[in-house]
């Protein structure tokens, strides 16, 4: 089954410091990848997604994530943490087939330390 | 553009009660989908409708749950009779054109007792 794996439930990381949370993807053919974040007690806002082109891929917030196929990650990026950034975030993919279906990873709480 | 709205934001109800939320997509969005957010299961696809039309509802988790999306600009989600364990996070969010992402509303805290 096609599937997105978010390997870690929680990271935390100092303010300043750079980000990583991890997404690896085992999806057929030319996957679409997303990211999407979700503030307590809010909806999940889109940050950003790979469909072609350039492997690294900038969004919202200073967010960028770089697709690597050999590795079948879009791991998500920050160079600089703020504490405003702590959330839960969600990996997710429409896979082929399934027109806009997305199917989500199971998020990970990035906690950014003062 | 207001974004996806939905209402209530909270619903406190009894068990067997009929639970009805409500959905409005941004507009120009041909698809719309609504989710389930527990923090046992995760979030989970339900339904979703193209251009008013259910494309697969293989989500939706028995009988008790149905949804509808009469227009373009309206789309219901009812739970008869409604069970502790519907107990959830709802959220709708809509798509449309050449944009994959899709836009989430602010979601709906039901709670049955």
């Amino acid at each position: 089954a096609q599937s997105v794996a978010q390997p870690e439930d929680q990271v935390n990381v100092a303010e300043g410091n750079p980000l990583t949370v991890k997404c690896t993807y085992s999806v057929s053919g030319n996957p679409y990848l997303f990211w999407y974040v979700q503030y307590p007690n809010r909806g999940l806002q889109f940050l950003l997604k790979y469909i072609t082109g350039d492997n690294l891929v900038k969004g919202s917030y200073g967010f960028e994530a770089e697709f690597n196929k050999s590795q079948t990650s879009f791991h998500l990026k920050k160079p600089s943490a703020l504490v405003s950034d702590s959330a839960l975030y969600f990996c997710a993919f429409i896979s082929s087939g399934s027109a806009r279906q997305l199917t989500f990873g199971s998020g990970t709480q990035l906690t950014v330390l003062p | 553009d207001a974004g996806v709205i939905q209402s209530p934001r909270h619903e406190v109800t009894e068990m067997g009660q009929e639970v009805t939320l409500r959905c409005k997509p941004i507009s120009g969005h041909d698809y719309l989908f609504w989710y389930r957010q527990t923090m046992m299961r995760g979030l989970e696809l339900l339904i979703y409708f193209n251009n008013n039309v259910p494309i697969d509802d293989s989500g939706m988790p028995e009988d008790r749950f149905s949804a509808k999306m009469p227009n373009a600009s309206f789309s219901t989600l009812k739970i008869q009779p409604s069970e502790p364990r519907d107990s959830a996070v709802y959220f709708c969010a809509s798509s449309g054109g050449r944009l994959y992402e899709q836009y989430f509303g602010p979601g709906t805290r039901l709670t049955v007792t």
